[in-house]
């Protein structure tokens, strides 16, 4: 089955920086990947996705790229602010029946 | 809409003990989803259901874990007995095609079990 490997497990950033969020995957097969974001005490929410046939995807401060080659993905996040401290975490799928999560990032967003 | 409902937010319990949590999802979803987190294993993918019919239940970490959907705005999640090594946050979350791939999820349920 599908594995997903995240790095960092921890990431500490200051307001105002770049923080980038890793992950590879095994299956080849998968075609869509997702990352949520899991503020304290809620579910995981959808911040982006991206789908097999795009390289890159941006939405405001957030963007993702996706290495189909290298089976690798990342999330980028530019001019961190305190309220984007959460735990992020990557997914791979051929559809979300198959949704395999990685094992999450903290990031924490220092003032 | 209100999202996704999950009850209760918390619950402890003594080992050997049945625990059922439920989840209401939102309407107009045609699948449902039974998430299971902790630290050591992530998210893991318990079983899901389609227009209220199990379709995968291998997540399911063995026959003390059951989960049924009687209609579409319902589904319970049944641990008979509870161990310690079932405490997690359990999250339920759901889906329609319309949307693409886009999960909605719950805010869990936190399950200690001494």
């Amino acid at each position: 089955g599908e594995n997903v490997e995240q790095h960092p497990s921890t990431l500490s950033v200051q307001e105002g920086d770049s923080a980038v969020i890793k992950c590879t995957y095994s299956d080849s097969a998968s075609n869509y990947f997702p990352w949520y974001k899991q503020e304290l005490g809620k579910g995981p929410q959808l911040i982006i996705d991206i789908r097999s046939n795009v390289g890159e995807k941006k939405d405001q401060r957030i963007a993702v790229t996706l290495n189909k080659t290298a089976k690798h993905f990342s999330l980028h996040i530019t001019e961190t602010q305190p309220e984007d401290s959460a735990v992020y975490f990557c997914a791979a799928s051929v559809g979300y029946s198959t949704l395999t999560f990685g094992k999450g990032t903290m990031l924490l967003v220092s003032p | 809409d209100a999202g996704v409902i999950q009850s209760p937010r918390h619950e402890v319990t003594e080992m050997g003990q049945e625990v059922t949590l439920r989840c209401k999802p939102i309407s107009g979803h045609d699948y449902l989803f039974w998430y299971r987190q902790t630290m050591m294993r992530g998210l893991e993918l318990l079983i899901y259901f389609n227009n209220n019919v199990p379709i995968d239940d291998s997540g399911m970490p063995e026959d003390r874990f059951s989960a049924k959907m009687p209609n579409a705005s319902f589904s319970t999640l049944k641990i008979q007995p509870s161990e310690p090594r079932d405490s997690a946050v359990y999250f339920c979350a759901s889906a329609v095609v319309g949307l693409g791939e886009k999960l909605f999820f719950g805010s869990g349920t936190q399950l200690s079990v001494l």
